[in-house]
């Protein structure tokens, strides 16, 4: 069984642009998390998504959004980047109420 | 309100045991988990208790949850070279699969 695909691994972008990173979760699991994780703040809570719907959002700005599709793969969206948005962004996923949560292996980020 | 809090460091003899405390702040924790993140990788799921529980041992972990006083800590036994790692502690609420995770607790094996 496939794990967590996070792709792509590594990206370097300037600031004010935008990004897109995908998350194709476990086959079969339907919820979705995303987390950002720094050096300074650790990792935090990004959005969670289950069917389609977002169920909970983290204390973020507006510039970071995400989406699910009707095959619970995810994306996330972040415009107008700033220096401070370079962390590693990690993907979970789980099967609705089960125990364990799955990551994948990360994209980082690097806004210059 | 949301709060998980770990020791920065821990530094152990091959061999010897490691444990690692967490303690959290919410007490609708429905589930607590042991992640190892090794460095340029993402999380690795160790092991988790669910919150009615007191202990869970999985091979050389042993998790123990003291409820009352919300301190969760992991006993690595006979630990090893390639242990060395950041260990995540972090809880998850009822209804919902957001994770709340400790600062992480850098785990260094020396011979």
């Amino acid at each position: 069984k496939a794990g967590v695909t996070q792709t792509p691994r590594y990206l370097i972008k300037t600031r004010g642009q935008q990004v897109t990173l995908s998350c194709s979760p476990i086959s079969g699991h339907r919820s979705v998390s995303w987390y950002q994780q720094t050096p300074g703040q650790g990792l935090q809570f990004l959005f969670e998504y289950f069917s389609e719907t977002q169920r909970n959002k983290g204390n973020f700005p507006g510039r970071f959004s995400g989406r699910q599709f009707s095959n619970s793969r995810s994306e996330m969206n972040v415009s107008t980047l700033e220096l401070g948005d370079s962390a590693l962004y990690l993907c979970a996923s789980s099967q609705q109420g089960a125990d364990e949560a799955f990551f994948g292996q990360g994209t980082r980020l690097t806004v210059v | 309100g949301e709060d998980v809090e770990q020791s920065l460091f821990l530094s152990v003899r091959e061999g010897d045991s490691s444990v690692i405390n967490c303690t959290y702040t919410d007490s609708s924790s429905t589930y607590l988990y042991w992640y190892k993140q090794e460095p340029g990788a993402g999380l690795q799921l160790l092991t988790y208790i669910f919150s009615n529980m007191d202990m869970k041992q999985d091979q050389r972990l042993t998790v123990l949850l003291n409820k009352k006083d919300k301190h969760l800590s992991l006993r690595i036994a006979d630990t090893q070279t390639g242990d060395s790692a950041i260990y995540f502690c972090a809880e998850k609420s009822y209804n919902t699969d957001k994770l709340i995770f400790g600062t992480g607790t850098r785990l260094q094996v020396f011979p």
